[in-house]
């Protein structure tokens, strides 16, 4: 089965700077990968996604990259700020599979220092 | 709507004791999933269900079991918990059975198994 994994586990970045989380995943079949946001005792949100058609996807400050031959891909944040501090899920499933199984990678916990 | 709601949101149960975890939507979705959150393990898939009298094993099934009578209803039982079971669980539903629409998420139920 598929499996994801993710770094770094925790991330410290200055206010305004960039932040740069990265997974890689297994299953060269799978070809949808989101991102969740988990604030601290809140719900996982989804902030993003991409398909293995595209190598890239872009909303406001954040970004994702997919490199399917290396089978990794990658989610940016520009000009963070605080609201940014959160937990940051990547995952990759099967589109239209009917397994539609997502499965997540174990998470990178980002801090912005003011 | 409600969204994805989740009883109880807080639980603590005796070894060997059995407890119904709650999930129920009001978004007719077809696809729900309930996952369960360790520190640094990230979101782990449990069971599934793709549609009402349907249901499938996600990563980590064992010691649970699940059932969907209706589309709005995909409670989680513990037959007879355990330490190992001591967790934040999360249910999620999206519309279709297809990966590529966002998950959503309940507010999460915290466990512990004593």
């Amino acid at each position: 089965g598929e499996n994801v994994e993710q770094h770094p586990s925790t991330l410290s970045v200055q206010e305004g700077d960039s932040a740069v989380i990265k997974c890689t995943y297994s299953d060269s079949a799978s070809n949808y990968f989101p991102w969740y946001k988990q604030e601290l005792g809140k719900r996982p949100q989804l902030i993003i996604d991409i398909r293995s058609n595209v190598g890239e996807k872009k909303d406001q400050r954040i970004a994702v990259t997919l490199n399917k031959t290396a089978k990794h891909f990658s989610l940016h944040i520009t000009e963070t700020q605080p609201e940014d501090s959160a937990v940051y899920f990547c995952a990759a499933s099967m589109e239209y599979s009917s397994a539609s199984k997502i499965i997540f990678g174990s998470g990178t916990r980002l801090s912005i220092r003011p | 709507n409600a969204g994805v709601t989740q009883t109880p949101k807080f639980q603590v149960l005796k070894t060997g004791q059995s407890m119904t975890l709650q999930c129920a939507q009001d978004m007719n979705h077809e696809y729900m999933s309930w996952y369960r959150q360790d520190p640094g393990m990230g979101l782990r898939l449990i069971h599934y269900s793709v549609g009402a009298g349907i249901t499938d094993q996600g990563e980590v099934p064992n010691g649970y079991n699940v059932s969907r009578s209706t589309t709005e209803d995909f409670p989680l039982r513990l037959l007879s918990a355990a330490p190992s079971q001591t967790s934040v669980y999360f249910c999620a539903s999206r519309v279709t059975r297809t990966s590529n629409q966002p998950q959503h998420f309940g507010d999460g139920t915290r466990l512990s198994i004593l």
